[in-house]
């Protein structure tokens, strides 16, 4: 059972334009998230990340919302460039005496269009 | 350096054959894990080290062997290695007074025909 997601594969956008990645989860105990970014035959990169106190993380062009409601929560590029291609995971600890272990998304394909 | 690197980056094996693959970190980190990236699964955990001599399974541990005699060294065994296994593989790091962050290598590349 697939506790985070993201249900878009792939995403193309035009530089200098707003990129926006989804994710979902499904588990309420969740209460911190992480984004990644990943290049080509390279490892994961930790990107920025949000607690569930907050509905809005931002770091220069990056920008992460929570919806915890909707148990939602999206990674804003603005704007985007070139180098942002990639491939995006969303994060998640699980709870309990496992929280060290994270748990991701399958991740989702960025190519920014010169 | 300092940081974390596997190796080798890449493997061919053949079906049967033991393989290891090897994880160093030089920041004296805690928690170190491996995962394996497959298309279509993202990364899933496959064993998880919360310091020296404790190792515990995660979301995918059959066919695999850990062990952890040093905080620095997480080597991950695949004792009879099978075509499923052919896989990216990545271990990672992460520092208890840095939360849930986690530092991951360059990944091995491993083939098994």
């Amino acid at each position: 059972d697939q506790q985070v997601k993201q249900n878009s594969p792939s995403l193309s956008v035009q530089e200098g334009r707003i990129s926006i990645l989804n994710c979902d989860y499904t588990n309420s105990m969740f209460d911190y998230f992480l984004w990644y970014k990943k290049y080509p035959a390279e490892g994961p990169t930790f990107l920025i990340s949000i607690s569930s106190i907050k509905d809005k993380n931002e770091d220069g062009r990056f920008t992460v919302f929570l919806n915890k409601s909707a148990k939602h929560l999206s990674l804003h590029i603005v704007p985007s460039q070139p180098g942002d291609s990639a491939v995006y995971f969303c994060a998640a600890p699980r709870s309990g005496a496992g929280s060290y272990q994270l748990t991701f998304g399958k991740g989702t394909k960025l190519s920014v269009i010169p | 350096d300092a940081g974390i690197t596997q190796s080798p980056r890449y493997k061919i094996t053949e079906t049967g054959r033991q393989v290891t693959l090897m994880c160093h970190q030089t920041w004296s980190h805690s928690y170190m894990f491996w995962y394996r990236q497959d298309l279509g699964h993202g990364l899933r955990l496959i064993y998880y080290s919360a310091a020296a001599d404790i190792t515990d399974k995660g979301e995918v541990p059959d066919g695999y062997v850990v062990s952890r005699s040093k905080t620095e060294n997480f080597p991950l065994t695949l004792e009879s290695a099978t075509r499923s296994q052919t896989s990216v593989y990545f271990c990672a790091s992460s520092d208890i007074h840095r939360g849930n962050i986690q530092y991951f290598g360059a990944g091995t590349r491993l083939s098994v025909l």
